[in-house]
């Protein structure tokens, strides 16, 4: 019964180091997505999985950012050579279904410090 | 292109006094709309949320919300705020413009703090 995990919780990385953060969903729910939300401002889409397809990577800001989802369960967003501007929160979020009125769960989000 | 505003970033209100939060939205279609709150170190939770029917739409920890699809608004209240309401508050819109599932586009948040 427990919700959407995320480790870490926090994470520092020297720019340049590359970072994995790990979602775990609520089991049996189908859709997935990652938002990551900077200082003071409100969590933005980065991808969306439907089981183990991702249908919609629109808001991955650079090819530096990869999200996978091989078995439709765990996701890893990874972000490699990280730079400055990665810094923030990345939030994970499932939802049962895929319906676009579902309730999305959001995990607490994994705290990214780059240095 | 979709957008949500929260025109205020910082609130501030007495215990026991009412509370509205505004949030505006541009949508192309049929929006559905929704309120997270976000304590410190936690997660996002849904307060509520509105698709269809009653523009009034009631959620948890007594707050309710209003659609008004002439003003694009669904702003967020609470009759008596209570200490534990000091969160940030985001409104969201989603919908058929998502490509069939909730893509949620927020706001910026409103932050409430709550005076003795």
């Amino acid at each position: 019964g427990a919700g959407v995990s995320q480790s870490p919780r926090y994470k520092v990385a020297k720019r340049g180091q590359d970072v994995a953060l790990r979602c775990d969903p609520i089991s049996g729910h189908v859709s997935l997505f990652w938002y990551q939300q900077a200082l003071g401002q409100g969590p933005e889409f980065l991808t969306y999985f439907q089981n183990e397809a991702q249908l919609d990577k629109s808001g991955l800001p650079s090819d530096r950012f990869f999200a996978e989802r091989p078995e439709g369960s765990v996701s890893t967003l990874k972000i490699q050579r990280t730079q400055q501007e990665d810094s923030a929160v990345y939030l994970c979020a499932s939802s049962l279904e895929v319906r676009t009125y579902n309730e999305q769960f959001f995990g607490p989000g994994t705290r990214l410090t780059v240095l | 292109a979709q957008s949500v505003t929260q025109p205020d970033i910082h609130i501030t209100v007495s215990e026991g006094a009412s509370l509205e939060l505004r949030c505006n939205y541009s949508y192309g279609a049929t929006p559905y709309l929704f309120w997270y709150v976000q304590s410190p170190g936690q997660g996002l939770q849904l307060l509520l949320k509105y698709f269809s029917g009653d523009t009034l739409v009631q959620g948890i920890k007594g707050f309710e919300a209003e659609f008004k699809r002439s003003q694009s608004s669904f702003n967020l209240r609470k009759p008596s705020v209570h200490w534990s309401d000091a969160a940030e508050y985001f409104c969201a819109v989603g919908g058929l413009l998502s490509g069939g599932y909730n893509k949620l586009i927020f706001g910026a948040g409103t932050r409430l703090a709550v005076h003795p």
